[in-house]
């Protein structure tokens, strides 16, 4: 079965643009999480969604958003972005929301 | 203070010697813990699951949770070095968006 699939693998953007991250969880799983690591860092929650309604969110202002669609796959939205958003996002996936969640190969973005 | 705290390392090891990890925490709600392993520019693998206090064996590979000292603890018997990666502790609460609070990883070297 394949893992959780995430596109692109890598994204260079300038400050102000707008950038568009996707993830398609493991077959059969309902919940997805997105969550930003910086360099040198773990993980930092920003969303969670299942059954295509958000469940959590994280610290991260209103430039983030996300939604998830009737596949379950799901899409990262960051708008006028800063140098600071360069990071890798993760997105896991999970039977329901408490389930163990299991993470993608996550997407490097660089902001310049 | 951060909720999560991990020694960062770097820590490296002789082949063949018992790896210690540890990860202490601040939240006493938190009821799941988790050990994941990342190789460089990948994304988190789920090592090790554990719910409340007590120990977990698996293969090499054994966790320890102290909930009354909020301490968690992973050891790795005959290190090997494929074991080389960073180790992340995460934890969560078994209430609303199941969201992950990670430490920042300790970075392990295994030296053939």
């Amino acid at each position: 079965d394949a893992g959780v699939t995430q596109s692109p693998t890598h994204l260079i953007k300038t400050r102000g643009q707008h950038v568009t991250l996707r993830c398609s969880p493991i077959s059969g799983h309902k919940s997805v999480s997105w969550y930003q690591q910086v360099l040198g860092q773990g993980p930092q929650f920003i969303f969670q969604y299942y059954e295509k309604e958000e469940r959590g969110r994280g610290n991260f202002p209103d430039r983030f958003s996300a939604r998830q669609f009737p596949n379950y796959s799901s899409e990262l939205n960051v708008n006028a972005l800063l140098l600071g958003d360069s990071a890798l996002y993760l997105c896991a996936s999970s039977l329901a929301p408490t389930d163990t969640q299991y993470f993608g190969p996550g997407t490097r973005l660089t902001v310049l | 203070q951060k909720e999560v705290e991990q020694d960062p390392g770097p820590l490296s090891v002789p082949e063949g010697a018992i790896v210690s990890l540890n990860c202490t925490y601040s939240n006493s709600a938190f009821q799941y813990f988790m050990w994941y392993r990342q190789y460089s520019r990948k994304g988190p693998e789920l090592l090790m699951y554990t719910y409340s206090s007590g120990n977990k064996e698996d293969g090499r590979f054994t966790a320890q949770v102290d909930k009354s000292s909020k301490y968690i603890s992973l050891f790795i018997r005959d290190s090997q070095p494929s074991d080389s990666a960073t180790y992340l502790c995460a934890m969560t609460q078994p209430t609303g968006a199941n969201n992950l609070f990670f430490g920042t990883g300790t970075r392990l070297t295994i030296i053939p």
